[in-house]
């Protein structure tokens, strides 16, 4: 077993600002993802890494910079905060690529203010 | 364009009914099906998945129908408990970049005692 850790679990920022989520894994999976969630309108992929150091862009990454700094760790970086922005991210893993079961973290809720 | 659709948006049935839900998609290289539902509150976590070499998978309460001609596919709920209350995304992905995994916008489960 193991455990996906999302910090900060709640983030409030101001329009324009720049802000960074953090997502650690111990489950020692190669891949590692970002979505967006907003309601009624599913989960979509912001970013992918299939290993340490590599980035792959998904549908929504305009906006967005994510950074795979180690196995364990991958960050995201909302640019620029667009104002009354209300979304959760969620951060998941999986073993490999061959379409195994990904694994999701409890979520950062964003509020922008 | 919505390439993976869920249908209906919301469905409610009483406790022991069979609950039916739909789920089609466009592109017909999609050779994996994953269902995630996600508990209020909770993140979503693999239900059950499907890869079209077989139109039937199975477990327990839990059966998938999928028809490759129609680009078609339904998870079927039988005797449904209140506890079987989510949100249920169907999903699709292709072989060729099977990281990329595509969500429908889900559908809202309730059911009653």
């Amino acid at each position: 077993g193991g455990i996906i850790t999302q910090t900060p679990k709640f983030l409030i920022g101001q329009e324009g600002q720049k802000l960074t989520l953090k997502c650690q894994q111990n489950f020692n999976h190669d891949t590692m993802y970002w979505y967006r969630q907003d309601s009624g309108k599913g989960l979509r992929l912001i970013y992918y890494s299939i290993t340490e150091n590599d980035l792959q862009k998904g549908d929504l990454s305009e906006g967005y910079d994510a950074s795979r700094e180690k196995k364990s760790s991958f960050s995201l970086t909302v640019t620029s905060a667009q104002k009354n922005e209300m979304a959760v991210f969620l951060c998941a893993s999986s073993r490999d690529s061959n379409q195994d079961t990904q694994y999701f973290g409890p979520g950062t809720r964003l509020l922008v203010l | 364009q919505q390439q993976v659709r869920q249908s209906p948006q919301s469905l409610t049935v009483w406790e022991g009914e069979t609950a039916i839900l739909n789920c089609s998609y466009e592109d017909s290289t999609f050779d994996y099906f994953p269902w995630y539902w996600q508990f209020p509150r909770e993140s979503p976590a693999l239900l059950i998945a499907i890869r079209p070499v077989s139109n039937k998978k199975e477990d327990g309460r839990f059966t998938i129908f999928f028809n490759k001609r129609e680009k078609k596919l339904s998870l079927h709920i039988t005797d449904s408990q209140p506890g079987d209350s989510a949100t249920y995304f169907c999903a699709a992905s292709e072989g060729t970049n099977a990281y990329k995994v595509i969500f429908g916008k889900g559908t809202h489960l309730h059911v009653l005692p």
